[in-house]
């Protein structure tokens, strides 16, 4: 299986700041990464797909970039309904799997 | 629109069985596969195997092989995930997922809304 590890695993920002999450793969992926945000109690929501296109009415202060094994989901600007927890998840292999999480907190 | 619409949630003894239901509208549902995925309480997202509604072919995580059957019923529109021999270890919300249009087969646009099932004796 294809291992994904984020980083960090938590994070304490303030509205306006700009935030950088990570994602190693455990092999090279190519660009099939993917971002996903969850709120409590809710499904996840897909942000970004191979590895930098947004998905259709996700705002554009969220970018992805990255490939092979390294990836970064960055937010230029923190608004308060960014507060969520955010994974990645690879899609190059038939065994899909996620990353542990990124939970964003307000400072 | 598409919806998938899952049923409610499940409170289990060790080593019984669970079945989910996912519905889904808005779309032919034969031409779309259907993926279940779960999360443990404060744990990443699982993915656990898929069901192609169109001819029945399923695959299955190896972690979960032996103990998870997909299957659907193209009448109702509806998948179903059984898990046998349940563990306290397998207490999550359980996720049906659909995937996108364009993007490739693992890239979930679409979510059920979740079902909790708890194994506790």
């Amino acid at each position: 299986d294809i291992q994904m590890t984020q980083s960090p695993s938590s994070l304490s920002a303030s509205v306006g700041d700009r935030v950088t999450i990570t994602c190693r793969a455990s092999q090279s992926i190519s660009s099939y990464l993917n971002w996903y945000q969850q709120k409590p109690g809710k499904a996840p929501n897909l942000l970004i797909y191979a590895a930098s296109s947004l998905q259709s009415g996700v705002p554009s202060r969220f970018s992805g970039s990255g490939s092979g094994t390294d990836f970064t989901l960055t937010i230029s600007s923190l608004q308060p309904e960014d507060f969520a927890t955010y994974y990645c998840q690879q899609s190059y292999s038939t065994l899909c799997t996620f990353g542990q999480g990124t939970k964003l907190e307000i400072k | 629109q598409v919806q998938l619409v899952q049923s409610g949630a499940e409170v289990k003894k060790p080593g019984a069985s669970v079945e989910v239901s996912c519905k889904a509208s808005g779309y032919t549902f034969t031409n779309y596969a259907i993926h279940w995925v779960r999360q443990a309480p404060g744990q990443r997202l699982e993915w656990m195997g898929w069901i192609s509604a169109g001819n029945g072919i399923t695959k299955y995580s190896q972690k979960f092989l032996g103990r998870v059957t997909i299957t659907r019923d193209t009448s109702a529109s509806t998948a179903y995930m059984e898990l046998s021999s349940l563990r306290s270890e397998d207490t999550a919300v359980y996720y049906c997922a659909r995937r996108c249009e364009d993007y490739g087969d693992y890239v979930f646009c679409f979510w059920g809304q979740g079902t909790l099932v708890t194994v506790s004796s």
